[in-house]
């Protein structure tokens, strides 16, 4: 079946410590997105990526990043300078037309020690 | 700024009791608009899009409905269920991305 996945989906991370989430589609979808989640929250945008090699900055970018080297991987890094990590992390994809809606994965919850 | 507002934040609701979830939207150049649910600790799953206003999507006890400012998810005689977190999202001309609201967390007592 075509889908998303996300893995791990919990993750823990060190204060200081650099943590990798991935994502895998096989949806054949050109574009790809991460959104961040709090409690009580809706989706905020933080990285998206239309095309092989190229991604744009979200709302809330700073503290991430993201490489986009094949069009089935969307893997992104919560850098130490992400001081408030804490949250539930979703990826999508979707053809990246506007009229189309986003698949998403189950998500990775990553947490402080 | 293009702004995607979901009324009410929750909703509670007894078994049976049919309700009405708001989505309004301020945007140029709207694409489709989609509705989503989401189980707690699992991702958005879609449930409709709608492309133009006076458009009407079913789908069991749902219908979604679309005019030029809002949409509305109607639930009929819902089931515990049905409970969920419902978010829309607007998509927009040029723009590689969807812009989505807050959600509205609705819960149905048996």
């Amino acid at each position: 079946d075509g889908g998303i996945t996300q893995s791990p989906k919990y993750l823990f991370r060190k204060e200081g410590q650099n943590v990798t989430l991935s994502c895998e589609q096989n949806l054949n979808h050109d574009a790809m997105y991460w959104y961040r989640q709090d409690p009580g929250q809706g989706l905020r945008l933080i990285y998206y990526s239309q095309i092989v090699n190229d991604f744009q900055k979200g709302d809330i970018a700073e503290g991430y990043s993201v490489s986009r080297e094949k069009k089935e991987s969307f893997p992104l890094t919560v850098t130490s300078a992400q001081k408030n990590p804490t949250a539930f992390y979703l990826c999508a994809s979707s053809t990246g037309q506007g009229n189309q809606p986003q698949h998403f994965g189950d998500g990775t919850r990553l947490s402080i020690l | 700024e293009d702004q995607v507002t979901q009324s009410p934040e929750a909703l509670r609701l007894q078994e049976g009791e049919s309700s009405s979830l708001n989505c309004s939207y301020t945007v140029s150049g709207l694409r489709g608009l989609f509705w989503y649910r989401q189980d707690p600790g699992k991702g958005p799953e879609f449930l409709f899009t709608l492309y133009s206003a006076g458009e009407e999507k079913e789908k069991e006890r749902l219908k979604a409905t679309l005019t030029k400012k809002e949409s509305f998810l109607h639930i009929t005689a819902p089931k515990p269920e049905d409970s969920a977190t419902y978010l829309c999202a607007v998509g927009l001309l040029n723009a590689g991305k969807s812009t989505f609201g807050d959600g509205t967390t609705l819960t149905v007592k048996p």
